[in-house]
């Protein structure tokens, strides 16, 4: 069965510094990778998501991640926080079992300070 | 076009009552998903549904929970006598198969279930 890890429940950034939110992969076949943002008492928002087509993703609000199989794992990036940035994220892998089943990390909450 | 759309938004049951949570998937979605979310906890599968056909309950407790997607109309998620335990977030996500964007699944904002 896949599952992923998310390394560190919580980070915290000062505004303007890098956001690096780690995320890695366990999978017997090319995995589905996505990234979801969820803001405080609302639904989930697909970031990004890596399907092969390229190893390096790019995904909304100026977040990317990268694929590296090597490593099993596909940490989240950001160059530059922005306090609109503070929210949990979580790392999914889809599991192909007839259809897509979406296997959540636990997550990492991302606190961003002035 | 409107995002898949869940209600109530809140529910609040004591023990022993049944609870009904309701979704309506995106406009041309047949697909949909129910997640659960306990606290300071990821999302867990619990069951994905095609019109009128359960298609995996795999992530389903085996009682009191069930779950419909009919023909007309929203997927109802059901919960027959409530305990504490099945307080948590429940979120409702639906995709469609076809064109680049199949498998992306779109999330509803999730009725947050509260067992007094």
């Amino acid at each position: 069965a896949q599952s992923v890890t998310q390394l560190g429940s919580h980070v915290s950034v000062s505004e303007g510094a890098l956001v690096l939110l780690r995320c890695n992969y366990s999978s017997s076949v090319p995995p589905y990778l996505f990234w979801y943002v969820q803001y405080p008492n609302q639904g989930l928002q697909l970031l990004l998501k890596y399907t092969s087509a390229a190893t390096l993703v790019k995904g909304i609000n100026g977040f990317e991640a990268e694929f590296k199989k090597s490593e099993t794992s596909f940490h989240l990036t950001k160059p530059s926080a922005h306090m609109s940035d503070a929210a949990e994220y979580f790392c999914v892998v889809g599991e192909e079992t007839g259809f897509q089943k979406l296997v959540f990390g636990t997550g990492t909450r991302l606190l961003v300070s002035p | 076009n409107a995002g898949v759309m869940q209600n109530p938004r809140h529910l609040v049951r004591r023990r022993g009552q049944e609870a009904r949570l309701r979704c309506s998937p995106m406009k041309g979605h047949s697909h949909v998903y129910w997640y659960r979310q306990l606290p300071e906890e990821g999302l867990k599968f619990m069951v994905y549904l095609q019109k009128e056909n359960i298609i995996d309950e795999s992530g389903m407790p085996k009682e009191r929970f069930s779950a419909e997607f009919p023909k007309e109309g929203p997927s109802i998620l059901r919960i027959q006598q409530v305990v504490r335990g099945d307080s948590a977030a429940y979120f409702c996500a639906s995709s469609t198969i076809s064109g680049e964007t199949s498998y992306e699944q779109y999330f509803g904002p999730g009725t947050r279930l509260t067992v007094t």
